[in-house]
């Protein structure tokens, strides 16, 4: 059973626009959470990360948003741009060991 | 200021063949991981380390082992490989912080075909 799910395969915005990558998780004991992105050919790059004790994390465009009560985490990029065409990852860590990743979100930012 | 090297970065193996995949970081992270990447599917945590000498088992540990006798290294290595092990291969280090971990990096992967 999937730990953490990204219901959404694919998700297409305009240049300048707000690009919203949802996230869902199934453990409430999940004590840490990130956000990467991945170009075709190329290793993952981590983006940005939050910890349960926090709400929101902010890393110039990049935030994330995480609502414990729904167990669930977004991340806002704004303003998108075309470079920003990739596939996004969210993951959980459960036990500071252990990595859980959702199956990705591939974000096409039109110019 | 390499970061996370893998080699080899493409690998033909025949079913049944071993192999050893390669894992070196320079950042004296403590922590080292191997993922598998499969279509349609994120990262599944193969075996991860959090030091030298100390291992354990991912969500898809089988037919895989590791050791981990520096902090650099991090070696996979396949016993007997199968054809269901073709998929691309990731390892990443990182470190701990009071909150978490912290510094997540990703090598470039290595692309496994076992025929």
């Amino acid at each position: 059973d999937q730990q953490v799910k990204q219901n959404s395969p694919s998700l297409s915005v305009q240049e300048g626009r707000i690009s919203i990558l949802n996230c869902d998780y199934t453990n409430s004991m999940f004590d840490y959470f990130l956000w990467y992105k991945k170009y075709p050919a190329e290793g993952p790059t981590f983006l940005i990360s939050i910890s349960s004790i926090k709400d929101k994390n902010e890393d110039g465009r990049f935030t994330v948003f995480l609502n414990k009560s729904a167990k669930h985490l977004s991340l806002h990029i704004v303003p998108s741009q075309p470079g920003d065409s990739a596939v996004y990852f969210c993951g959980v860590l459960y036990n500071f060991n252990k990595f859980y990743f959702g199956s990705g979100t591939k974000l096409n930012v039109k110019p | 200021n390499a970061g996370v090297t893998q080699t080899p970065k493409f690998q033909v193996l025949k079913t049944g063949q071993s192999m050893t995949l390669q894992c070196a970081q320079d950042m004296n992270h403590e922590y080292m991981s191997w993922y598998r990447q499969d279509p349609g599917m994120g990262l599944r945590l193969i075996h991860y380390s959090v030091g030298a000498g100390i291992t354990d088992q991912g969500e898809v540990p089988n037919g895989y082992n590791v050791s981990r006798s520096t902090t650099e290294d991090f070696p996979l290595r396949l016993l007997s490989a199968a054809p269901s092990q073709t998929s691309v291969y990731f390892c990443a280090s990182s470190y701990s912080t009071g909150q978490g971990v912290s510094g997540y990096t990703f090598g470039s992967g290595t692309r496994l075909t076992v025929v």
